[in-house]
């Protein structure tokens, strides 16, 4: 399997700028995860899909994000009017059901700087 | 809910002594466990993961954690340090729920190794 890819690595912006990343998941893994990841902070949870559904979203994720996966594939989070507290480390992780000791594979992030 | 609180969030160790990253969690059901290594700018890879079954667990370039239920323990091992291992630590939980299994992480160790 090929792993998990992101689109951009890096992406600067100027304050309330939108951005939009892109997930590519390992083919046929049908859950996808995003998470966010804070200098000196380990990753935080802050959507997921299975298949096309948006199953969960986190309280971090306030009215400005907002995340697609429209045909069960790649995904795209898409953050509006930026804000300088946006400025973080995005990774994306998939998996795949059916196993019991599930196993998230991370993307390598897309690492957002917010002016 | 769940935590993970990894103590000491920077280890120094001499190449080719041993390596213990220390992880303790808290969840209310029988948890998974899994470590996860960073190298700056990329996404995290997979060292080792407990499910159920025997409590030790060896993963790759020679890391093995060891499930302790009485501690709430998953301690990181490694007999020797290499200079290849300098990065940074996750360890982090998640619970088997219906819709997903959303790890939530530790801060990190960032272990330093010196020649």
């Amino acid at each position: 399997d090929t792993g998990v890819s992101q689109d951009p690595r890096h992406k600067i912006t100027k304050r309330g700028q939108n951005v939009t990343f892109r997930c590519d998941p390992i083919s046929e893994h049908n859950r996808l995860y995003w998470y966010r990841q804070t200098l000196g902070q380990g990753p935080e949870f802050l959507t997921y899909f299975q298949n096309e559904a948006q199953l969960e979203k986190s309280r971090l994720l306030s009215d400005r994000f907002s995340a697609e996966r429209p045909k069960g594939s790649f995904s795209t989070l898409e953050i509006q009017r930026t804000e300088q507290g946006d400025s973080a480390m995005y990774l994306c992780a998939s998996s795949r059901t059916g196993l019991s000791q599930e196993t998230q594979y991370f993307g390598p992030g897309t690492r957002l700087l917010v002016l | 809910a769940q935590s993970v609180t990894q103590l000491g969030s920077h280890v120094s160790v001499s190449e080719g002594a041993l390596v213990l990253l220390r992880c303790n969690y808290s969840s209310s059901v029988p948890p998974y466990l899994f470590w996860y290594v960073q190298y700056p700018n990329q996404g995290l890879q997979l060292l080792l993961k407990y499910t159920t079954g025997a409590t030790l667990v060896k993963g790759i370039n020679g890391f093995e954690a060891e499930f302790k239920k009485s501690e709430t323990s998953f301690h990181l091992t490694k007999p020797s340090a290499h200079m290849s291992d300098a990065a940074e630590y996750f360890c982090a939980v998640s619970e088997i729920a219906e819709y997903g299994n959303k790890l939530v992480f530790g801060a990190g160790t960032i272990l330093r190794v010196k020649s």
